[in-house]
């Protein structure tokens, strides 16, 4: 248990539906990020949050709309998605983005598949 | 533009023998760095780290090894087991204290032999 907890861990969903993943950490802290994992390729950042505030979104198609309630909570919104859009998608945080370690803390990930 | 990458992508290995898994980096300016492990069916589990002013770095059976000349670094875990099994990446960080913008590599899987 990493304290760091995704739902749903899997996920099949068409084009034209709207889904909503979920993150949801445990450890205080205050920064939170989302990421895609593909097959073979490095993980790719997509959004960060500090604070609630959202401070880094790497040029993600706007079919992926992130939000963060508050500290503990990140949720990732999901609209007309494409079958390249299946992939892992991983939940995690970390104490602070600047002053320290900040090392970040992953959960298990949401595999998604898009039909 | 700046990348992490693994030499090898998969390494079998002997349970009970040393496995070195391999890392280079391209940003000469790389100020921290990181070894996830990632078990199947799981997220990246943070295993140890390492900040430039340091050339080695101890954990419980495992040491990270940094080589800035060559900009490499290198993981060792020693009397591997079967629960090592996993794909295990490496992430630099540009700067030390700014957690944004750490960066991946691809990953090695590492199968443990029986």
């Amino acid at each position: 248990e990493t304290g760091v907890t995704q739902t749903p861990r899997h996920l099949v969903m068409g084009m034209t539906n709207k889904k909503s993943l979920k993150c949801e950490q445990h450890l205080g802290h205050n920064a939170m990020y989302w990421y895609k994992q593909s097959a073979k390729k490095p993980l790719e950042l997509m959004f960060v949050y500090s604070l609630e505030e959202r401070v880094e979104n790497n040029s993600v198609p706007s079919r992926f709309s992130p939000e963060c309630p508050n500290s503990s909570h990140l949720f990732l919104h999901l609209h007309t998605l494409q079958p390249e859009d299946s992939a892992l998608y991983l939940c995690a945080s970390s104490q602070d983005l600047a002053g320290g370690k900040n090392i970040q803390y992953f959960g298990a990930g949401t595999r998604l598949s898009v039909l | 533009g700046e990348s992490v990458g693994l030499h090898l992508p998969t390494l079998s290995v002997q349970e009970g023998d040393n496995s070195i898994i391999n890392c280079a980096y391209s940003n000469s300016a790389s100020d921290y760095f990181i070894w996830y492990k990632q078990e199947s069916g799981k997220g990246p589990q943070f295993i140890i780290d390492i900040r430039s002013n340091m050339d080695k770095r101890q954990g419980q059976r495992v040491t990270v090894l940094l080589n800035k000349t060559v900009k490499h670094l290198s993981l060792q875990i020693a009397a591997t087991q079967p629960g090592d099994s996993a794909v295990y990446f490496c992430a630099e960080n540009p700067s030390y204290g700014s957690a944004r913008q750490l960066t991946f590599g691809s990953g090695t899987q590492l199968t443990v032999l029986p």
